[in-house]
């Protein structure tokens, strides 16, 4: 069935660039996802890439897609305080239904 | 653009008692709305597909019965937790489903607290 991992925590510090990873499963998305989840709140779509593409940059934001490997990875540059929250990785099926990864929490120390 | 609203944002009520969940796009229409549970600290959980004009499709596990889905518009679909239980406590949250960009917008999300 499908499936997607991510590690559950990370911690970096102010300034310095944060990656972080997920593994999916389903071969036939077409689009891989990331959101972002604070504290007692909804989830807010930071970005999406297609399948057919390697890499996505916006702004702050690079996606990376090795669909080989059915890795996806997003890296946050400069990441702030502000940035500390979950992150979700998910994979589009059938129907346009998401299935997501656990979450990782990401912590910005000052 | 793309907004999601839900209502309420939080409700405790007692066991027993059934509660009901609005989820709406703002400015914009959904033949499909989805919806999720989340316990504390854990990923979100797909509970059923909601589609204008005909029946939800729920997910394995799901209690239909108990987890009522009316899509009322391309703009409303609506969560009813019957006979909520202590257990049923947990964070709700909605999507709305736009085709031409296969991406879902989220609501805020409800907390539903049963005692």
């Amino acid at each position: 069935g499908e499936d997607v991992e991510q590690s559950l925590f990370l911690s970096v510090r102010e300034g310095d660039s944060s990656v972080i990873n997920c593994t999916y499963t389903d071969s036939s998305s077409t689009y891989l996802y990331w959101y972002k989840q604070e504290p007692g709140a909804g989830l807010q779509l930071l970005t999406y890439i297609f399948s057919n593409m390697d890499m996505k940059q916006d702004q702050r934001l690079t996606v990376l897609l090795n669909k080989k490997d059915k890795h996806l990875s997003l890296r946050i540059a400069d990441t702030q305080t502000g940035d500390s929250a979950i992150y979700f990785c998910a994979e589009s099926i059938r129907g346009g239904k998401l299935i997501f990864g656990q979450g990782t929490e990401l912590s910005v120390k000052p | 653009g793309a907004v999601v609203s839900q209502h309420p944002s939080w409700v405790i009520c007692k066991s027993g008692t059934s509660v009901k969940i609005e989820c709406r796009s703002l400015d914009f229409q959904a033949t499909t709305m989805f919806w999720y549970r989340q316990f504390p600290k854990q990923s979100l959980m797909l509970m059923a597909t909601s589609n204008e004009g005909s029946k939800a499709t729920y997910e394995q596990g799901v209690e239909k019965d108990k987890f009522l889905i009316n899509h009322a518009s391309l703009t409303l679909s609506t969560l009813t937790v019957t006979s909520a239980h202590p257990e049923d406590s947990s964070f709700y949250i909605c999507s709305a489903f736009i085709d031409s960009t296969d991406t879902q917008y989220f609501g805020p999300g409800t907390r539903l607290t049963v005692l």
